[in-house]
């Protein structure tokens, strides 16, 4: 089975700290994606990764980095937190090719003060 | 872009009914994905179809790629069925609709 691990289940941060989400897959795939889902809104991709060292703005980059230095880990970096970060991340991994099954993550309840 | 529709957006079942969620995308997509999310947030993958039906145990999903719709059924209602039944269209990214609101009572 496909298994995709997210560093944190419940996080608390401050507004203007530096936060790093971590998410690793053990399946090999070469395809990474975050997400956030928020109420009313459903889940928003962030950015996305075909490959190590690769990245692509999915719908709302703005606020958020990425880094892909190892095939199966893919981080989301907020440069400095915002209230209006608070949120559900999800990391998700498939193989290669655009079409293929997506393997969600436990998700990371971030919270900004 | 691609617009996804379920309905219905809420659904209260009595535990052993049967029930039918529905998913309509607006353009023609590569696949779709059939998801259940948990009370704890994680999504769950249910289905992967493209078209046609494929069953897995009290849950089975049909596609009608060619009218652009997608059906999931679930069959003798469980309380752990509860939670909320996403599909995504799969088009080079995912696209999430708005989800149904399950709640099985005992």
């Amino acid at each position: 089975d496909v298994k995709v691990t997210q560093s944190s289940r419940y996080l608390v941060k401050r507004t203007g700290e530096k936060v790093f989400l971590e998410c690793v897959q053990d399946m090999d795939h070469e395809n990474m994606f975050w997400y956030r889902q928020d109420p009313g809104l459903g889940l928003r991709l962030i950015y996305f990764s075909y490959d190590v060292k690769m990245k692509e703005k999915g719908d709302i980059p703005e606020g958020y980095s990425v880094s892909r230095e190892k095939k199966e880990r893919f981080s989301l970096i907020l440069e400095s937190a915002s209230t209006n970060q608070t949120s559900m991340y999800l990391c998700a991994s498939s193989r290669l090719g655009s079409t293929d099954t997506q393997y969600f993550g436990p998700g990371t309840r971030l919270t900004v003060l | 872009g691609i617009q996804v529709e379920q309905s219905p957006p809420d659904l209260i079942l009595q535990e052993g009914a049967n029930s039918t969620l529905r998913c309509n995308f607006s353009d023609s997509v590569n696949n779709l994905q059939w998801f259940h999310q948990n009370p704890w947030g994680q999504l769950i993958n249910l289905f992967y179809i493209p078209s046609g039906t494929k069953q897995n145990g009290r849950l089975s999903a049909t596609t009608v790629a060619t009218e652009r719709y997608s059906l999931l059924y679930i069959s003798s209602s469980q309380t752990t069925d509860s939670g909320v039944y996403f599909c995504a269209v799969i088009t080079g990214k995912l696209i999430f609709g708005q989800g149904t609101t399950l709640q099985v009572k005992p």
